[in-house]
């Protein structure tokens, strides 16, 4: 089973900030945070990780709660194309290790 | 840098066939994944490869099998297909064996059984 749970559907004005949410809260202290996206056809893409801090990088900002057991992606500019499914897993910091990808939030992005 | 390739990207075969799918990962790249991804049951880890060596499966029948090779390239097998292995069978590299290393994923192989 995931270890992560989202909202099944988010929708989100175009050039308004998209803040899409993810509980975790069984999450061990070894375990990064990561967001992927993906678009229809296409495999998942890589967008952001943290463990403890916050992190912004060129496509989205990461929150993660003081407790760990939540976190947010805030795409602070959304386009149309930033519609697509937005999957939060957890992975720890071992090897060899399954991967769970759960459902996802499907954000539509609406001009 | 060029990304994680999957060949072939389209595969029709009939019940019964065997099928091999390929991915090259990401140079300097030395740990694999693959995933099924299916409409119903969404994302699901088949098998994880480092340095050659299986270290985690999913829970998906021994039909389904895979290896990977010394220039870290890998190939996953599904012998006598059945109707529901239709699916996008995505495979995903990491630069490192931890999971302090994201997963650069393929565009995946989209196989349709008949």
């Amino acid at each position: 089973d995931a270890k992560t749970t989202q909202p099944t559907s988010m929708d989100c004005a175009e050039g308004r900030a998209a803040n899409l949410p993810c509980n975790h809260s069984t999450i061990s202290g070894n375990e990064y945070v990561y967001w992927y996206r993906q678009i229809h056809s296409q495999g998942p893409q890589y967008i952001i990780h943290g463990l403890k801090n916050n992190e912004t990088n060129e496509m989205a900002s990461l929150i993660i709660t003081e407790d760990r057991k939540s976190s947010t992606l805030i795409l602070p500019h959304a386009t149309l194309r930033d519609t697509a499914v937005y999957y939060c897993i957890v992975r720890p910091n071992t090897g060899g290790f399954k991967t769970i990808f759960g459902a996802g939030t499907r954000l539509f992005v609406k001009a | 840098k060029a990304g994680v390739t999957q060949t072939p990207r389209y595969l029709i075969k009939t019940r019964g066939q065997q099928v091999t799918l390929s991915c090259s990962p990401i140079s300097g790249h030395r740990s694999v994944s693959w995933y099924q991804q299916t409409p119903g049951q969404g994302l699901q880890f088949l098998f994880e490869y480092f340095s050659e060596t299986q270290r985690n499966k999913g829970n998906f029948p021994g039909r389904f099998s895979g290896r990977q090779f010394s220039n870290s390239r890998s190939e996953m097998n599904v012998s006598t297909l059945e109707l529901g292995d239709s699916a996008l069978y995505l495979c995903a590299s990491t630069l490192g064996d931890r999971g302090n290393s994201p997963l650069h994923f393929g565009n995946g192989t989209r196989l349709t059984v008949t």
